[in-house]
């Protein structure tokens, strides 16, 4: 079946710090999706990419959807602590299809 | 406007026992959905209702599993009878159009 892969698994940084993590597909999505988790909470969509090359920036959050259309990343600068969380990339092939997730990413900040 | 709620937001059940999970989501929101996460692994989608009616129940792991949406507003997802490998965070999302927002999860232990 479809999986996404993450990395890296995990990461720990000083604040401030800017942070990239990236997410691979075995086949190719049409949307990408970067969700984040905070603990006790459901994953809440961060940004959504629709097309091969596109970027799209959210603050200090800038994601990008790979040209080959397996591949995405997430970039966060000047990390604070409240950034602290799961990151999950996702996709899916068609509108209101069910939503592929990957294992996810987490980040701690460090004060 | 309230986001998707989800009840209990957590359940601790023996081996054998019946859990019933309740979603109620956006109101207006046609589209629900049922992801499970176990074991700090990925996502992973369940199935997906069009107001009442299943659209894609592709995910379910098996016929212990039983979700309804009568009336086309809240959801149900009733495990029955639980085993050990069901523990996990249950989410629902719900959707209008492309969107997808998750609830806070139900988490489920069973002992």
């Amino acid at each position: 079946g479809q999986q996404l892969n993450q990395s890296p698994q995990s990461m720990f940084i000083q604040e401030g710090e800017d942070v990239s993590m990236n997410c691979t597909s075995s086949s190719i999505f049409n949307t990408w999706l970067w969700y984040k988790q905070d603990p006790g909470e459901g994953p809440v969509l961060l940004i959504a990419l629709y097309k091969a090359g596109e970027l799209t920036s959210n603050g200090r959050l800038t994601a990008q959807f790979g040209i080959t259309r397996k591949d995405s990343f997430l970039n966060i600068s000047a990390s604070i602590p409240s950034d602290v969380g799961i990151y999950f990339c996702a996709g899916w092939k068609t509108s209101y299809d069910k939503v592929i997730f990957g294992p996810g990413t987490s980040l701690s900040v460090i004060p | 406007e309230a986001g998707v709620t989800q009840f209990p937001s957590h359940s601790v059940i023996e081996k054998g026992q019946t859990v019933t999970l309740r979603c109620d989501p956006i109101s207006g929101h046609d589209n629900l959905y049922w992801y499970r996460r176990v074991m700090g692994k990925e996502i992973k989608f369940l199935l997906h209702f069009v107001k009442e009616s299943k659209q894609d129940e592709s995910g379910m792991p098996n016929n212990r599993f039983l979700a309804e949406r009568t009336g086309g507003t809240y959801s149900t997802l009733k495990v029955q009878p639980a085993e050990l490998e069901d523990s996990g965070v249950y989410f629902c999302a719900s959707s209008l159009q492309e969107t997808q927002y998750f609830g806070p999860g139900t988490r489920l232990l069973v002992l």
